[in-house]
């Protein structure tokens, strides 16, 4: 089992390009989470999702921040028109039941120059 | 809101117990987690305390819940240099049908030699 897989693990996008942050879960796990961490600051919740399903969004930004889950393929996490606040590391999780147990990738390091 | 606060640094030498310390405001939490994360890396699950118990022991790590003062310590018996880490407690608020988990700032843990 390869564990939960992320990529690209860096990133580099000018200012008021998009990025596309993948993740494929651990196989057989159906819930996937991401999160934002900021500099020297802690894992911020953004969003939750099952296949074709968005289950709790509550952390993400307003504007021109969007996560899908398709039925076949990685979730996505897609940023449109950065600003360089929006450098961070973005990390994914997944669960195979959505209860404790979480595992994470090991993060999309996005840099907006 | 729910809020998880750690103390940002811990040195302690080789050989030594190290305790980490967390509070968090949400009764209602059912799990509580500790992770670890290693310089560029995701985050990895050490071990998490269901909210009905005092004590989880699990090798070196021994991690203590008082429910009522919504204290949580992680404990580190024979610290070694490869402890050194950023560890991260996180509360799971009770309700709902997320399985969000919020974190803390993150202590950063120093072994000296």
């Amino acid at each position: 089992n390869a564990g939960v897989m992320q990529n690209p693990r860096h990133l580099v996008r000018r200012r008021g390009q998009e990025a596309r942050l993948r993740c494929s879960p651990m196989k057989g796990h159906s819930h996937v989470y991401w999160y934002r961490q900021l500099p020297e600051e802690g894992l911020k919740f953004m969003v939750y999702l099952q296949k074709e399903n968005i289950i709790d969004e509550s952390g993400m930004p307003k504007e021109r921040f969007s996560a899908e889950f398709p039925k076949e393929g990685p979730s996505i996490l897609r940023i449109q028109q950065v600003v360089r606040g929006d450098s961070a590391a973005y990390f994914c999780a997944s669960s195979p039941t959505g209860n404790y147990g979480y595992t994470f990738g090991s993060g999309t390091r996005l840099t907006v120059v | 809101g729910e809020d998880v606060e750690q103390s940002l640094f811990l040195s302690v030498r080789e050989g030594d117990s190290s305790v980490i310390n967390c509070t968090y405001t949400d009764s209602s939490s059912t799990y509580l987690y500790w992770y670890k994360q290693e310089p560029g890396a995701g985050l990895q699950l050490l071990t998490y305390i269901f909210s009905n118990m005092d004590m989880k022991q699990d090798q070196r790590l021994t991690v203590l819940l008082n429910k009522k003062d919504k204290h949580l310590s992680l404990r580190i018996a024979d610290t070694q240099t490869g402890d050194s880490a950023i560890y991260f407690c996180a509360s799971s608020p009770g309700g709902g049908a997320t399985n969000k988990l919020i974190f803390g700032t993150g202590t950063l843990l120093a072994v000296q030699p």
